[in-house]
């Protein structure tokens, strides 16, 4: 079946340095579907990105990912982290009915 | 902006008690899903659903049941509530595949 892998379960970084998260993932479809959820504390768990397209760069709010499916991967970057960035960041993969998480990623920013 | 309700948000029950989460979704979504939240593990599907009466197994099924009584209402049964069971529990819903999951704010169950 699918599943996701998110080596890093802790990532402490200081502020202003560049940000990023590992995600790799396995699926029998070719058309995948990559999602990048962001969990703040005691908030809804919410989309930060998502993507299909091989080798395109996707962006919002200052973080961006790009699809590689001879990878397999969907590394979320960010090029200056911000103390607002501290969250638990999820990598999905979208099936055709269900939407598989890996392990979550606790990203710290430390000033 | 999507709306997906779970209630109650916190909950508090003994060993081999009898509860029931509830969520609504008014985002006219076939899918909605059964998550719950532990350290270490992440979010993982418990039970998840396309449609009234509809019902899927999902990864960690065991204890729980489910029932979907319309499209908007989405139900997670515990019956006999174990410690193991403690966890933070998450109501998401879906249209077609590709779009965004949307979850509601989460309930917290801690079983004595």
């Amino acid at each position: 079946g699918d599943s996701v892998t998110q080596k890093e379960g802790l990532v402490t970084l200081t502020e202003g340095l560049p940000v990023m998260l590992n995600c790799t993932y396995q699926t029998i479809y070719s058309n995948a579907f990559l999602f990048w959820y962001v969990h703040y504390l005691n908030e809804s768990p919410r989309l930060l990105l998502k993507s299909s397209t091989d080798n395109k760069r996707t962006e919002h709010q200052g973080f961006h990912a790009t699809l590689h499916k001879s990878s397999s991967s969907f590394h979320l970057q960010k090029s200056s982290a911000q103390l607002s960035d501290s969250a638990l960041y999820y990598c999905a993969l979208g099936g055709a009915d269900r939407l598989t998480f890996g392990k979550g990623t606790q990203l710290i920013i430390q000033p | 902006e999507a709306a997906v309700t779970q209630s109650p948000r916190n909950k508090v029950t003994v060993t081999g008690g009898n509860v029931t989460l509830s969520c609504r979704q008014t985002n006219s979504h076939n899918y909605m899903y059964w998550y719950r939240q532990d350290t270490g593990h992440g979010l993982r599907l418990i039970h998840y659903s396309y449609g009234a009466g509809n019902l899927q197994i999902g990864d960690v099924p065991d204890g729980y049941k489910a029932t979907r009584t319309t499209q908007e209402d989405f139900f997670l049964l515990l019956e006999l509530a174990s410690p193991s069971q403690t966890s933070l529990y998450f109501c998401a819903s879906r249209g077609d595949r590709g779009t965004e999951v949307f979850f509601g704010k989460g309930t917290r169950l801690t079983v004595v």
